[in-house]
């Protein structure tokens, strides 16, 4: 079964600056996709960012950047030029494409706190 | 596009009550799954619809089920409700099965008391 484990409950930036969410999965497939959603306090999921596993390349979206290590199956978020409306708890969510097992697992979330 | 839409939004039943929450996908998309969102258990996969059959089941009780129709429109029933069922519910869409991109509705917040 898949496992997301984000190790940071909790994080917070000042406006402007950078910040990195951390995100490890662990799966059995080759053949994978991963995301990061952000679920401001209305608690709309809104997809931020996504990544299929056979490209090397990291996949960026304006000031969001993921950096994906395979190997080390980790798939980190960068965020640049924080803005007041980037504070929202942000997930990381692996799936598995191919087999039987369509679903997203999700982790537990990181709660970005924006400091003006 | 007009987004996932989900009716109702909030809901307060009663222990032992039936509830059925509606979902309608993205015009197009011909999948939509079903996730039930708590504190304590984060988000967990209900199950997923595709072509008005389900595709896949998540780890929950039969009192869970649902369905969707010709138009992709889907439901989810809980019937004789528990406490531990309340909790927000979202339904995504998406093009086809599968881990395509899922786009998310709003969600339905479900009070049991």
């Amino acid at each position: 079964a898949q496992t997301v484990t984000q190790s940071q409950p909790e994080m917070s930036v000042q406006e402007a600056e950078t910040v990195t969410l951390s995100c490890t999965y662990d799966t059995s497939e080759s053949d994978y996709y991963l995301f990061w959603y952000k679920q401001p306090p209305s608690r709309q999921m809104i997809l931020v960012i996504r990544q299929e596993a056979y490209k090397q390349q990291n996949a960026t979206e304006n000031r969001f950047s993921v950096n994906f290590q395979k190997a080390a199956k980790s798939f980190s978020l960068k965020i640049s030029d924080s803005q007041l409306g980037d504070a929202a708890m942000y997930f990381c969510a692996t799936g598995e494409r191919g087999g039987s097992n369509y679903k997203l697992t999700f982790g537990k979330g990181t709660l970005l706190t924006v400091n003006p | 596009k007009a987004g996932v839409t989900q009716t109702p939004r909030y809901l307060i039943k009663t222990r032992g009550q039936q509830v059925t929450l509606s979902c309608s996908p993205i015009s197009g998309h011909r999948s939509v799954s079903w996730y039930q969102q708590t504190p304590g258990q984060g988000l967990q996969f209900l199950f997923e619809y595709f072509s008005e059959t389900q595709r896949n089941k998540g780890n929950f009780p039969g009192r869970f089920s649902g369905r969707q129709f010709s138009n992709s429109r889907s439901e989810m029933n809980v019937s004789t409700l528990e406490l531990g069922d309340s909790a927000l519910y979202l339904c995504a869409s998406s093009l086809y099965m599968g881990v395509e991109t899922q786009y998310f509705g709003p969600g339905t917040r479900l009070l049991v008391l």
